[in-house]
């Protein structure tokens, strides 16, 4: 299997602040990753796909950018909504990954 | 707007199967890979293993020898079965559709998700 290693694990932050979780593959996936944003008790839901590309609705202070092996996921302007847990999943290979998720909390 | 929702027994005993469906309402089976997806307690996510609506089927390695996923195209579900289940199978099981193509391919949209509790 294709590992993903997110960094950091959990992060403090303030409203306002500029956030970036970055995510690591075990071997070359292309453009082939995808970032989730999962809030208690709720199903994930998708913020990034290929990497860079963002999902309808998703306000634009949301990017991501990488391919290969290394990629991250960037908050410019964080909000109150974005507290949240973070992960990111490859589809390069058949057998799906994900990361093992990324905890902003309110500092 | 494609929606989907997902039901089954909640409450297992240790060597019980687990069995949950998940059903398509707002949008064709045909032309997307379906997938199941279990979060444990606290814990991360872990994808199960996806089909077609032509019943072709890819699983995680680590499940394999312990899953079936079939599909039944007339009621548009999707159905998921895991056999031998311990206290370690305790989970919140998804199922979400496949979006993309070919390799690029993600999650969206996303059942409600169903706990399943193993215990004796």
């Amino acid at each position: 299997d294709i590992q993903m290693t997110q960094s950091p694990s959990s992060l403090s932050a303030s409203v306002g602040d500029r956030v970036t979780i970055t995510c690591r593959a075990s071997q070359h996936i292309s453009s082939y990753l995808h970032w989730y944003q999962q809030k208690p008790g709720k199903a994930p839901k998708l913020l990034i796909y290929g990497a860079s590309s963002l999902q309808s609705g998703v306000p634009s202070r949301v990017s991501g950018r990488g391919s290969g092996t290394d990629f991250t996921l960037t908050i410019s302007s964080l909000q109150p909504e974005d507290f949240a847990t973070y992960y990111c999943q490859q589809s390069y290979s058949t057998s799906r990954t994900f990361g093992q998720g990324t905890k902003v909390e309110i500092k | 707007q494609v929606q989907l929702q997902q039901w089954g027994a909640g409450l297992l005993k240790p060597s019980e199967t687990l069995s949950l469906t998940c059903a398509v309402y707002g949008g064709s089976l045909s032309d997307y890979y379906w997938s199941w997806i279990r979060q444990p307690p606290g814990k991360g996510l872990e994808w199960i293993g996806e089909i077609n609506h032509s019943g072709n089927t890819n699983y995680n390695p680590s499940l394999k020898s312990r899953v079936t996923i079939s599909v039944d195209t007339a009621k548009k579900q999707i159905s998921l079965k895991l056999s031998s289940v311990t206290a370690a199978d305790t989970a919140v099981y998804y199922c979400a559709r496949e979006s993309g193509s070919y390799l690029n391919r993600w999650f969206d949209p996303w059942g409600q998700g169903t706990l399943v509790t193993v215990s004796s």
